[in-house]
């Protein structure tokens, strides 16, 4: 089976742009979650999805925005990039979005953002 | 902040066992404990959870103290691709809106 899936691998962006990074669950999942990884941190969690609904948000500015598909697939937007935006942007589905045995969350290979 | 506290790095030597420990001195009784690793910026990769039992399976075995206020992540036979960064997680269910909070987690060399 096909893991998560995102796209695109790499980005370079300047400064004040907007960028949408992709990704695509297990499948079978329900959820999807999006996480922001600064280099020399563990990842810090941005948002999370489950049957198209936002049920979580991390302390994130309202520069940064997502939604999911009927297909469970998601997107995530950031707008007026910065600088301090550059990070590896890591997708992570699981089944539900309970903290249980079914909550395990698998991530995908993440998307390099460099902004210029 | 992370619930979790973890070395910052530790060495084994290849063909070992590799012992991780963690730290979560303030689990609730529902929440889970979940072992995560990350090869040089790649994804992060799901290696094992647990509640209050040890867990084993093809990649590592946890052990989690009676008190479940530590627990130990084993790799029993270190390879040279075992060198990642291990984040020890807890996580509870039914806590709709809350995700998986990393710390730095502990570095882990694994040595010819």
């Amino acid at each position: 089976d096909a893991g998560v899936t995102q796209s695109p691998t790499h980005l370079i962006k300047t400064r004040g742009q907007h960028v949408t990074l992709r990704c695509s669950p297990i499948s079978g999942h329900k959820s999807v979650s999006w996480y922001q990884q600064v280099l020399g941190q563990g990842p810090q969690f941005i948002f999370q999805y489950y049957e198209k609904e936002e049920r979580g948000r991390g302390n994130f500015p309202d520069r940064f925005s997502a939604r999911q598909f009927p297909n469970y697939s998601s997107e995530l937007n950031v707008n007026a990039l910065l600088l301090g935006d550059s990070a590896l942007y890591l997708c992570a589905s699981s089944l539900k979005a309970s903290g249980g045995s079914a909550d395990t969350q698998y991530f995908g290979p993440g998307t390099r953002l460099t902004v210029l | 902040d992370a619930k979790t506290t973890q070395p910052t790095s530790m060495d084994c030597a290849e063909g070992r066992a590799a012992n991780l420990p963690c730290n979560h001195s303030t689990i609730s009784g529902n929440e889970y404990v979940y072992w995560y690793r990350q090869i040089h910026s790649q994804g992060p990769q799901y290696i094992i959870h647990g509640l209050k039992n040890n867990e084993t399976n093809e990649m590592a075995s946890l052990i989690i103290t009676e008190d479940r206020k530590s627990s130990t992540l084993i790799l029993p036979h270190a390879t040279l691709r075992d060198t990642a960064v291990y984040y020890c997680i807890v996580r509870g269910f039914d806590n709709y809106g809350q995700n998986f909070v990393f710390g730095p987690g502990t570095r882990l060399s694994v040595l010819p």
